[in-house]
């Protein structure tokens, strides 16, 4: 069974702080690792997508990493901001050119002034 | 170019009763998903159309369909509902590629559903 977990559910920090999410998936064959970033109340907005060929992919203050033989993806932010509090999710796709992945529950920032 | 669009936002519904949800997807996206959130089960895939078949199916109960039209704008359809489909239903397109950035998933704004 393909599993997607984010380990911690909350995570509060100071402004200015970097800072790393986690997520773990079950099945090493993954093809592709999305990263979205949610708002209360609201739709996902795609940070990053890295492919299964891809070590890491890298937008901004934003870098993601993907480590297969661990089943191992990381979310990097550096120098926080309060404008970065949301709720992070990454999602595993198995299936080459499908449109369907599997959540992980996220992980909640709050990024103190 | 315009995102995914979802309509309604809003819809308050009472158990036994039907609803029709619609997405329509990023021009030239052929690839629409559908996802159920709610607090207690996270995000979950419903389906995925292509090409106005539907290609990939999550673990819902048969009263939980869906189509796909010819210009890519998909419906999904809950019948006789129930308290438990209050949540709130996401739709997703990708632009479909052999690979790279292509499968990038763009989601709407959501359509909360309320079942009283």
């Amino acid at each position: 069974k393909q599993e997607v977990t984010q380990i911690p559910a909350a995570l509060s920090v100071p402004e200015g702080e970097n800072l790393v999410l986690n997520c773990s998936f079950t099945d090493s064959a993954i093809y592709n690792l999305q990263w979205f970033r949610q708002d209360p109340g609201k739709g996902l907005t795609s940070l990053l997508l890295i492919q299964s060929s891809q070590r890491e992919q890298t937008s901004g203050r934003l870098n993601a990493s993907l480590d297969k033989s661990s089943g191992r993806s990381t979310l990097y932010i550096a120098a926080s901001q309060p404008g970065d509090s949301a709720t992070y999710l990454c999602a595993g796709s198995y299936n080459t050119n499908a449109g369907k992945s599997t959540f992980g529950d996220g992980t909640t920032l709050t990024v103190k002034p | 170019k315009a995102g995914v669009t979802q309509t309604p936002r809003y819809l308050i519904k009472t158990r036994g009763q039907q609803v029709t949800l619609s997405c329509s997807p990023i021009s030239g996206h052929r690839s629409v998903s559908w996802y159920q959130q709610t607090p207690g089960q996270g995000l979950q895939f419903l389906f995925e159309y292509f090409s106005e078949t539907q290609r990939n199916k999550g673990n819902f109960p048969g009263r939980f369909s869906g189509r796909q039209f010819s210009n890519s704008r998909s419906e999904m359809n809950v019948s006789t509902l129930e308290l438990g489909d209050s949540a709130l239903y996401l739709c997703a397109s990708s632009l479909v590629t052999a690979g790279g950035p292509g499968n990038i998933q763009y989601f709407g704004a959501g359509t909360r559903l309320s079942v009283l």
